[in-house]
C-alpha cells in the first residue's frame, strides 16, 4: 500500500505568513507524529495524535504552532507569524497504535521543506 | 530529558568492509530503539526496531543490539555496499516521544 505522503514537498513564505502543512498517514495507522529537522541534527519531536486527539503536545515550540487531525487520519501542522528561524524541514510519521505504551516502528514521510524568507 | 549520542559522527570504509554504529542514551527507561537510514534530502526509513526486552534483531546484513542497562546499542553493517552510503540515526521511545540521534554519515567507497 501507499506510504506516507506529505505536501507540498517545498514551501517557501515570508517571514510573518501563515503556513499549512499536510501528512496523509498509512491506511489504518491511528498513531501520527511530527517533527523538525534542522540541517545536521536528527528529527526533534513535536506533537503526537492518537486518533484525532493530541496525546502529547510537549514538543511544540510556541503558540504560533497548532496541529489538526480532526477525523483521525490526515493531519495538517499550522504555523502563524513564521519567522526565519522556522526554516526547516517537517517530517511526518505514522505507526499502529501503541501496545503498553511502547509506540510502534514508525513510517516516515518524505518531508516539506519550508524556507522562511 | 532524555539525550541520545551517536558517534563517530562520519566514517568513511572501502566496499566490503564490516562495520559498527554507535548510540548510546542517558535515561535507560525506554521502551524500545529505532534505527533508521535516511538520504540526502529525503526521509527516514525504518531499518530496525528493538523492544526493551530484546538483546538485538537482525534484517539482512543488519545486525543491531541493545544493552539497555549500560545505555547503548550498536548496529553491525556485514559486507558494506556503496548503496549503504546514508547518514543513520538511532531514536528512543521514552513515554509518548521518540528522541533521535544527530546521525552518523556513512561513506562506503567503491
Amino acid at each position: 500500500g501507499a506510504g506516507v505522503s506529505q505536501t507540498p514537498s517545498n514551501k517557501v513564505t515570508e517571514k510573518g505568513k501563515y503556513v499549512e502543512l499536510r501528512c496523509d498517514p498509512i491506511s489504518g495507522h491511528t498513531a501520527l507524529y511530527w517533527y523538525r529537522q534542522s540541517l545536521g541534527q536528527g528529527p526533534e519531536f513535536l506533537i503526537y495524535f492518537q486518533g484525532t486527539g493530541a496525546a502529547d503536545d510537549s514538543g511544540l515550540p510556541n503558540d504560533r504552532f497548532f496541529a489538526v487531525r480532526p477525523e483521525g487520519s490526515v493531519s495538517t501542522l499550522k504555523i502563524q507569524r513564521t519567522e526565519r528561524g522556522d526554516s526547516a524541514v517537517y517530517l511526518c510519521a505514522s505507526s499502529l497504535m501503541p501496545v503498553s505504551g511502547s509506540h510502534n516502528e514508525q513510517f516516515f514521510g518524505p518531508g516539506t521543506r519550508l524556507t522562511v524568507l | 530529558k532524555q539525550e541520545v549520542t551517536q558517534i563517530p559522527a562520519a566514517l568513511s570504509v572501502p566496499e566490503g568492509e564490516n562495520l559498527v554504529l554507535n548510540c548510546s542514551f542517558t535515561d535507560s527507561a525506554i521502551y524500545n530503539l529505532q534505527w533508521f537510514r535516511q538520504d540526502p534530502g529525503k526521509g527516514l526509513t525504518s531499518l530496525l526496531l528493538i523492544q526493551s526486552s530484546q538483546r538485538e534483531q537482525t534484517s539482512g546484513r543488519l545486525n543491531a543490539s541493545l544493552d539497555k542497562s549500560s545505555g547503548r546499542s550498536t548496529l553491525y553493517i556485514a559486507a558494506s555496499q556503496p548503496g549503504d552510503s546514508a547518514t543513520y540515526l538511532c531514536a528512543v521511545n521514552t513515554g509518548n516521544q521518540f528522541y533521535f540521534g544527530t546521525g552518523t554519515s556513512l561513506t562506503v567507497i567503491p
